[in-house]
């Protein structure tokens, strides 16, 4: 089935260890999505790409990066995670379903940071 | 600035029927979203609303009135895996994708 995953699913951390989270999808989708989403709060856009044209949400910190090489991956980095960071983290990717850009989530990645 | 409100959580019982209701402020309208996220998993696609009306999909349906700012999801025949949360996003004037924070619904035996 075309898809979008994540890895890893559960990540745990220390304070200002460097974090990647990774996605990969097959559902040949040109728009790539991550968001951050907090316990009992709306997901809150950090980047998208449309193909390789790469749109940072204005208030993403900085120690937030993504990378996109190809079509079907997109990284999220945390350079150095503080407890504030710890979230799930939500890859979501974008095509035509009933007229709409309907959005296609990973699974997500709950980061821990410790 | 923009906002999209939701109650939220509300409790139904089994069998019955709930409506979660959305009401939105944005810069400009392109179209408005529910998703169902089971907790500590990812979102999923419910319902896509542009028009003003009433979309039925097997036991949920979506309304949306434009001119009131206003959506609502409509569970029928809840049973106990619909207990999630429930998601309204708007799209705004620039194509972006505002989220309101969710509805935990809570369904009892």
């Amino acid at each position: 089935d075309a898809m979008v995953i994540q890895n890893p699913r559960y990540q745990v951390t220390q304070f200002g260890k460097p974090v990647t989270l990774s996605c990969s999808q097959t559902l040949n989708h040109n728009v790539m999505y991550w968001y951050q989403q907090k316990s009992s709060q709306a997901p809150k856009l950090l980047f998208h790409y449309y193909d390789k044209d790469f749109n940072n949400e204005a208030d993403t910190p900085d120690n937030f990066q993504s990378r996109r090489p190809n079509t079907s991956f997109c990284f999220l980095d945390i350079r150095s995670p503080g407890l504030g960071d710890a979230a799930m983290y939500l890859c979501a990717t974008s095509g035509k379903d009933s007229g709409a850009n309907v959005l296609t989530f990973g699974a997500g990645s709950r980061l821990t940071v410790l | 600035g923009q906002n999209i409100d939701q109650p939220t959580e509300m409790t139904a019982t089994e069998g019955a029927i709930v409506q979660i209701n959305c009401t939105y402020q944005t810069s400009g309208f392109n179209g408005l979203f529910w998703y169902q996220q089971h907790a500590g998993e990812a979102p999923t696609f419910l319902s896509y609303n542009v028009l003003d009306g009433l979309e039925e999909k097997g036991r949920f349906s979506s309304f949306l009135s434009r001119s009131k700012g206003y959506s609502y999801l409509l569970l029928k025949e809840l049973q106990m895996k619909d207990s999630a949360s429930y998601l309204c996003a708007v799209v705004d004037s620039n194509y972006q994708l505002i989220w309101g924070a969710g509805t935990k619904l809570i369904i009892k035996p």
